[in-house]
């Protein structure tokens, strides 16, 4: 069965750096468009990034472009997204997100991992 | 950037239906999705393209689109049914937004 599973998050202060890590299995890694998404505490749900099944492409929300950078290993089956000059608006539980194939929608969700970002 | 607006709440006796509408000028080119919370949990895909229902969601779940809103119809609501529902949507590039989120409250 599909499996998303997250690591690398912690609590961290302002203005310093983080990796996230998405271990995937269960299926064929190279086959799928990947995202983040994050939920901040009491708060809804944000699309954070998306990488191309074939890596060629990626994109950002606006609130993290410049700063967060997804990639993805199909080697390793691993997704990834690097966060730079984090603030405290980045606290959030962070989801790895599998795409459904043909527009089938957010498909697969990680448990997630909680980023503190704190003094 | 664009939108997606919902009611911050729709509360409804058990056995009764209810309705979550989702609007934002984008719905008008791209396909609406709908998503479970429930607390603690990750979001679970109860319906994409608009009405289209994943394997193993019950057929109380429904979905429909009509110009600049998509609407999540549940019926036969039951108290598991309690939870946040997000719509989604992307575009083409796979970029995506959320609406703010429905909490939906079992009377």
């Amino acid at each position: 069965q599909v499996q998303l599973v997250e690591s690398g998050g912690g609590v961290v202060q302002p203005g310093t750096s983080l990796r996230l890590s998405c271990a995937a299995s269960g299926f064929k890694f190279f086959s799928y468009g990947m995202h983040w998404v994050r939920q901040a505490p009491g708060k809804g749900l944000e699309w954070v990034a998306v990488i191309w099944y074939d890596g060629s492409q990626s994109y950002h929300s606006d609130s993290v472009r410049g700063r967060f950078s997804i990639s993805r290993d199909d080697s390793k089956k691993e997704l990834y997204l690097d966060m730079n000059s984090v603030s405290v608006e980045d606290t959030a539980v962070y989801y790895c997100v599998r795409e459904g194939l043909d527009g089938g929608g957010f498909k697969d969700w990680g448990q997630g991992t909680q980023v503190t970002v704190s003094s | 950037s664009y939108e997606l607006t919902q009611p911050p709440s729709v509360s409804v006796s058990p056995g009764q239906t209810a309705s979550i509408t989702c609007s934002g000028d984008v719905l008008t080119k791209q396909f609406g999705y709908w998503y479970q919370q429930k607390p603690g949990q990750a979001p679970v895909l109860i319906i994409y393209k608009d009405r289209e229902r994943p394997s193993g969601i019950p057929e109380r779940f429904s979905g429909s689109s009509s110009g600049t809103t998509v609407t999540l119809t549940l019926s036969g609501v039951q108290a598991d049914d309690e939870g946040d529902y997000y719509c989604q949507t992307a575009d083409s590039s796979g970029s995506s937004v959320f609406g703010g989120g429905t909490k939906l409250t079992v009377l």
